[in-house]
């Protein structure tokens, strides 16, 4: 499994873009890089994936670099119900997902 | 639509008794349905993979004979906690995978387990 680092926590403020990043240095040609997000007390949420194209939609968008050694999922606008921990796994299609420590988002009003 | 339910959403019980699971896809069919626990301030930690009328996979570490699980169907996947005891008090999270997009997982809502 390729190893991820990502921010502990990162603040926004709401109605601003957020960024956050995720180095996945020993990701595999294979490896999709899939963000999910888990809200307090609830099950996590698919955000979003990709291969190697940046991706859009309704939820956010991936930005893939060129490397593939990092990406970033950005959240156009943040509104409060974003605020959430923000997992980046590479997985390999059809395989499992291994979750990481994640990002905590605090967005304030 | 993908939607995962689990039942029930929490549950209280004693030391040395069993507890079953629920985990349905509502509105899909789940070729292959997961099981996570996550304690609390930690992350989600997989404990097995299953597939529809097979053995489910278990991560290493974890007992398959405390955590039992079966895959009846395409909709339904049940762990069992047997001879719970109060370090196996946790939250209990599955997700399932269609069969039209093996590569996304959707998750349930979890259950919380207390054991006295």
């Amino acid at each position: 499994d390729a190893k991820t680092t990502q921010p502990n926590s990162m603040e926004s403020n709401e109605e601003e873009p957020v960024h956050l990043p995720c180095n996945h240095s020993t990701i595999s040609g294979t490896d999709y890089i899939h963000w999910y997000r888990q809200l307090p007390s609830q099950g996590p949420e698919y955000v979003i994936h990709g291969l190697t194209s940046n991706v859009n939609n309704r939820m956010a968008s991936l930005a893939i670099a060129e490397d593939r050694k990092s990406s970033t999922l950005i959240l156009h606008r943040a509104t409060l119900r974003d605020a959430a921990v923000y997992y980046c796994i590479p997985m390999e299609y059809g395989n499992k997902l291994v979750f990481g420590a994640g990002t905590i988002l605090r967005v304030k009003s | 639509g993908a939607v995962v339910s689990q039942h029930p959403s929490w549950v209280i019980c004693k030391s040395g008794t069993s507890v079953k699971i629920e985990c349905r896809s509502l509105d899909f069919q789940a070729t292959t349905m997961f099981w996570y626990r996550q304690f609390p301030k930690q992350s989600l930690m997989l404990m097995a993979t299953s597939n529809e009328g097979s053995k489910a996979t278990y991560e290493q570490g974890v007992e398959k004979d405390k955590f039992l699980i079966n895959h009846a169907s395409l909709t339904l996947s049940t762990l069992t906690v047997t001879s719970a005891h109060p370090e196996d008090s946790s939250f209990y999270i599955c997700s399932a995978s269609s069969v039209t997009s093996t590569d996304t997982q959707y998750f349930g809502p979890g259950t919380r387990l207390t054991v006295l």
